[in-house]
């Protein structure tokens, strides 16, 4: 069956390092890989879209990376900042004729401590 | 902020009665999408409306209906609500090209007691 993990439920880190959250997938042929940010009782905000043929996007203090290979995609915030706290989630689209979906994981509840 | 918005925010509604949520989409966008999100899950796909046409649907009973207007502004419909039916409810506007990016409302809380 096609699974998205989000392997931690949680992480916590202090200020100034980099956060690294994976999601991998199984089952899937992705199109693309896109990262949300959601806070509490908010929508998601959509961060950053890579493509299946892209290896690497950068933006700002944000990076992802895309491996079809290993079917994982890992996404780091350098520097981090208490404000970067809030749930992120990975979202991907499969090639063909259903890439309108996108299947989102569970997310990941990053906290930054001061 | 996105310009979508969503109305209303939070509803409480018994088993078995009918909800309508309603959505605008952000200007320029002919996309408009519903996910639920159950609490701390990811937002699984509803249905997707493109030019006012169903353009796709996820795995939810036919109980879950939608409509979309010329305007683009959208409304979920949800019969016989169930207590699983509790979830908060998510509307995203797009342009409606592959891979184009979701711009998500606030949501709709709907609690069934």
């Amino acid at each position: 069956s096609q699974k998205i993990e989000q392997n931690s439920e949680a992480l916590n880190i202090q200020e100034g390092k980099t956060a690294t959250l994976t999601c991998n997938y199984t089952n899937y042929s992705p199109a693309y890989l896109q990262w949300y940010r959601q806070d509490p009782g908010r929508g998601p905000v959509f961060l950053l879209l890579i493509r299946e043929n892209e290896k690497e996007k950068r933006k700002e203090r944000l990076k992802v990376t895309f491996d079809t290979t290993l079917k994982q995609s890992l996404f780091h915030i350098t520097a981090s900042q208490p404000a970067d706290s809030a749930t992120y989630l990975c979202a991907l689209a499969n090639s063909g004729g259903s890439n309108y979906k996108l299947t989102f994981g569970k997310g990941t509840l990053l906290t930054v401590n001061p | 902020e996105t310009g979508v918005t969503q109305s209303p925010t939070h509803l409480i509604k018994t088993r078995g009665q009918q909800v309508t949520l309603r959505c605008s989409s952000q200007s320029g966008h002919n996309t408009v999408s519903w996910y639920q999100q159950a609490l701390g899950q990811g937002p699984q796909f509803i249905f997707q409306y493109y030019r006012e046409e169903e353009n796709g649907r996820g795995n939810f009973p036919p109980r879950f209906s939608g409509l979309q207007f010329p305007n683009y502004s959208s409304e979920l419909n949800v019969n016989a609500l169930e207590l699983d039916d509790s979830a908060l409810y998510l509307c995203a506007s797009s342009s409606g090209g592959s891979g184009e990016k979701l711009f998500f409302g606030s949501g709709t809380q709907l609690s069934v007691l």
